[in-house]
């Protein structure tokens, strides 16, 4: 089955600095790849996926760009506020947008220091 | 309300004592997943349904652990003779799933957990 592997667990970044959040994945058939985030005491929150067939994607302050070659794709997150302090997890799935088959990483705790 | 509601929010239970946490998922939404999530990792699939149907039990970790969703619509997670390493928050999360063509029917709304503690 899938592998999601998400190396860094904590994430501390000045405000306004940029923050990078890299992900693995093990399965060649993966096609989504969404990235949540998690508030204390809540349930994690989509904020932005893409899909295999494009290599970047924007909204706003955030990006996520995929590497289908190596099977990595990451977060970019631009002058970075407090507000974005939380847990983000990254996934993959072979399942073309379907929330099924979903696998999440580890998690990374980002911290923004004001 | 319009989101994914769960209760209760926190369960403590002794061990070998049965539980059963609810789902309320968002109206409509034809798919409902529960997650067990542990204290720092990340959400880790347990069962999937599609309306009433459950099409997939496969993370289910043992034959204590049970769910149902008769009517499609509520969700109701048992576990019965809890263990403590079934300590964790348990994350349900609904799907529109089906949705118009173009929309993004994947994105799964979660709740807010139910953390349970195992004694």
């Amino acid at each position: 089955g899938e592998n999601v592997e998400q190396h860094l667990s904590t994430l501390s970044v000045q405000e306004g600095d940029s923050a990078v959040i890299k992900c693995t994945y093990s399965d060649s058939a993966s096609n989504y790849f969404p990235w949540y985030k998690q508030e204390l005491g809540k349930g994690p929150q989509l904020i932005i996926d893409i899909r295999s067939n494009v290599g970047e994607k924007k909204d706003q302050r955030i990006a996520v760009t995929l590497n289908k070659t190596a099977k990595h794709f990451s977060l970019h997150i631009t002058e970075t506020q407090p507000e974005d302090s939380a847990v983000y997890f990254c996934a993959a799935s072979t399942g073309g947008g379907s929330a099924r088959q979903l696998t999440f990483g580890s998690g990374t705790q980002l911290t923004v220091l004001p | 309300g319009a989101g994914v509601s769960q209760s209760p929010r926190y369960k403590v239970a002794k061990r070998g004592q049965d539980v059963a946490l609810r789902c309320d998922p968002i109206s409509g939404h034809v798919s409902l997943f529960w997650y067990q999530q542990a204290l720092g990792q990340g959400p880790e699939f347990l069962t999937y349904f599609q309306n009433e149907a459950q099409l997939d039990k496969s993370g289910l970790p043992s034959d204590r652990f049970f769910a149902e969703r008769p009517e499609g619509s509520v969700s109701t997670l048992k576990i019965q003779r809890t263990q403590q390493e079934d300590s964790a928050v348990y994350l349900c999360a609904s799907s529109l799933e089906f949705g118009r063509e173009g929309s993004n029917t994947g994105e799964l709304f979660f709740g807010e957990g139910s953390r349970l503690t195992v004694l």
